[in-house]
């Protein structure tokens, strides 16, 4: 079984650009999540989607991120524009049930940020 | 925040049990102990989780103490690829789904 792919795996920016991820979840998971991971910290959550609904977007800075998830299948995340504290790594994972709850997560590899 | 508490830091010799504890005092009835753990420049894994009994699995066991305040992740024979970040999270049915991660504890296997 295919795990949860994501691309880039590195982006350099300056700030003020924008960039934008790809995740790809487990074929057949109704939930996906996106991450935050700042080195030293453990991951924060930015948005959850249940299947194409957002579920918890409370962490995500709208002013400049934004998240969609077409279909229910794929996901992007956007950041625009980007600020030094910004850097850092995103991690994208997936859950089989609609709802969350206490289902497994499986995480991808992460795309690492780094604004100069 | 994370509402559990773990050591930042462990060492263990390759070949033996590395036992990583975890305090969750203010867990609530409905909630399970997860653990992942997040080797160098990966994503987090699965490891295993328990709602009151002892579970094990291919990877793990995890002890939860009767009044489900702690619990203890054992690595029976750990091995260099068993050096990562370990997390324990109390994660119930009735929140959304999202992981509160906190800071974990880096476990080192040294040979």
């Amino acid at each position: 079984e295919a795990g949860v792919a994501q691309s880039p795996r590195y982006k350099i920016i300056e700030k003020r650009q924008s960039v934008a991820f790809w995740c790809n979840p487990i074929s057949g998971h109704a939930t996906l999540y996106w991450y935050q991971q700042i080195l030293g910290q453990g991951p924060k959550l930015l948005i959850q989607f249940q299947n194409n609904g957002v579920v918890d977007d409370s962490q995500l800075p709208k002013d400049r991120f934004s998240a969609e998830r077409l279909k229910g299948v794929d996901s992007t995340l956007k950041i625009q524009p980007a600020k030094l504290e910004d850097s850092a790594v995103y991690l994208c994972a997936s859950s089989q049930l609609a709802g969350g709850g206490t289902d497994t997560q499986y995480f991808g590899p992460g795309t690492r940020l780094t604004v100069l | 925040d994370a509402k559990t508490t773990q050591p930042p830091s462990m060492d263990c010799a390759e070949g033996r049990a590395a036992n990583l504890p975890c305090n969750h005092s203010t867990i609530s009835g409905n909630e399970y102990v997860y653990w992942y753990r997040q080797i160098h420049s990966q994503g987090p894994q699965y490891i295993i989780h328990g709602l009151k009994n002892n579970e094990t699995n291919e990877m793990a066991s995890l002890i939860i103490t009767e009044d489900r305040k702690s619990s203890t992740l054992i690595l029976p024979h750990a091995t260099l690829r068993d050096t990562a970040v370990y997390y324990c999270i109390d994660h119930g049915s009735s929140n959304t789904g999202k992981l509160i991660f906190g800071q974990g504890t880096t476990l080192q296997v040294k040979p």
